[in-house]
């Protein structure tokens, strides 16, 4: 079975850009989760999804947002981009038991 | 609210030698608590995981974590390091639907 599948691998962006991140759950998975990894750190949260609903959102500015498809794949959007916001982000699916998540490789995105 | 320590940025060991990632959380509720392992520029793969059952948790590449409430620990441990484990390793803490909250991780590293 495929695992999580995130499009693209990497980009590049400018400054006052947008980006739209893509995610595929593992088969069957109906919880999407979102995690942005800065070079040296740990994943921090930024939302989870669940049958198309927000069940959680991190410690993030207005300019995150995020939605679920009705086949329960999802997208990232991030607007008005900053430098700061140059991370992996990383795409997890689960099937709802308690805190397994299985990761995608993630979108590495450059912010010039 | 949940948070785990990882002490130690860099861990170094030789190859056959005993590997030791210590990992402190804090909860207020009984956790669930998780080690991944993430190699370079790939996402993150789940190694073991505590649940409440058994506090000797097992998990894959010979790794093994013991669960120790009186001191809040989850260290992660494997009695002979291989090359192949140089990596960044993630312990991160969970509770009912709570986020993942991980660590800000240890890079371990092999000498031969």
């Amino acid at each position: 079975d495929a695992g999580v599948t995130q499009s693209p691998t990497h980009l590049i962006k400018t400054r006052g850009q947008q980006v739209t991140l893509r995610c595929s759950p593992i088969s069957g998975h109906k919880s999407v989760s979102w995690y942005q990894q800065v070079l040296g750190q740990g994943p921090q949260f930024i939302f989870q999804y669940y049958e198309k609903e927000e069940r959680g959102r991190g410690n993030f500015p207005d300019r995150f947002s995020a939605r679920q498809f009705p086949n329960y794949s999802s997208e990232l959007n991030v607007n008005a981009l900053l430098l700061g916001d140059s991370a992996l982000y990383l795409c997890a699916s689960s099937s709802g038991r308690a805190g397994e998540l299985f990761f995608g490789e993630g979108s590495r995105l450059t912010v010039l | 609210a949940q948070s785990v320590t990882q002490l130690g940025s860099h861990v170094s060991v030789s190859e056959g030698a005993l590997v030791l990632l210590r990992c402190n959380y804090s909860s207020s509720v009984p956790p669930y608590l998780f080690w991944y392992v993430q190699y370079p520029n790939q996402g993150l793969q789940l190694l073991l995981k505590y649940t409440s059952a058994a506090t000797l948790v097992k998990g894959i590449n010979g790794f093994e974590a013991e669960f120790k409430k009186s001191e809040t620990s989850f260290h992660l441990t494997k009695p002979s390091a291989h090359m192949s484990d140089a990596a960044e390793y993630f312990c991160a803490v969970a509770s009912g639907n709570t986020p993942l909250v991980f660590g800000k991780g240890t890079r371990l590293s092999v000498i031969a």
